[in-house]
């Protein structure tokens, strides 16, 4: 099965930097993504990694490392528009959940003046 | 290009009722997947169809709940004889295709049960 740990809330200033962590334990592996979830609305995708290492994105990065089971997302020049709510979700390997995607609970971020 | 489509946007019915949610998934793609949020809690996978196919059913509840994805129309996730646990908004994802690809949300269906 899949086990995804992420924290439930943070709390940053607008302009600032802030780190959102994601650890997982899977039957099966992937990739890993990031969704972006304002209250109400549909997901939105902000970020896809398979391989170990950095994508970056504009003011959005995401860290991959595999064999800790780890990844981030890095939000820069924060915005009010920004407070959201932050999914890390996994995708299952062949013998793992196929396709499907797998999500934490989700990370609330308030981005304060 | 219209995104993944859902409706009703809300829907209330009192138990014992049938509940009906429709998703029209992106043009061209053909795998369909649904999901269910609680409030405060993380979206939660129920069941992922291609076109008259269901592929992964492993996040659906044993009764009262079904799913279909005909050749032609939108998929149908179907509650019978609704309770109020299942008060949740349900979202529905699509995809061109199979692994590799990212899935694209609809803006869900907020069940409420009376």
């Amino acid at each position: 099965g899949q086990n995804i740990d992420q924290p439930t809330e943070m709390t940053a200033t607008e302009g600032a930097i802030v780190q959102i962590n994601c650890t997982y334990q899977t039957s099966g592996f992937n990739g890993l993504f990031w969704y972006q979830q304002h209250a109400g609305e549909a997901p939105t995708f902000l970020s896809y990694n398979v391989l170990d290492g950095l994508e970056e994105k504009g003011r959005f990065s995401s860290f991959l490392s595999r064999s800790k089971g780890y990844s981030y997302l890095l939000l820069k020049e924060l915005q009010m528009k920004d407070s959201a709510s932050y999914l890390c979700a996994v995708r299952g390997g062949l013998t793992g959940g196929g396709n499907k995607l797998t999500f934490g609970t989700g990370t609330q971020l308030k981005v304060e003046l | 290009n219209a995104g993944v489509m859902q409706n009703p946007r809300h829907l209330v019915r009192r138990r014992g009722q049938e509940a009906r949610l429709r998703c029209s998934p992106m043009k061209g793609h053909s795998h369909v997947y649904w999901y269910r949020q609680l409030p405060e809690e993380g979206l939660k996978f129920m069941v992922y169809l291609q076109k008259e196919n269901i592929i992964d059913e492993s996040g659906m509840p044993k009764e009262r709940f079904s799913a279909e994805f005909p050749k032609e129309g939108p998929s149908i996730l179907r509650i019978q004889q609704v309770v109020r646990g299942d008060s949740a908004a349900y979202f529905c994802a699509s995809s061109p295709q199979g692994a590799g690809e990212k899935l694209f949300f609809g803006s869900g269906t907020q069940l409420s049960v009376l």
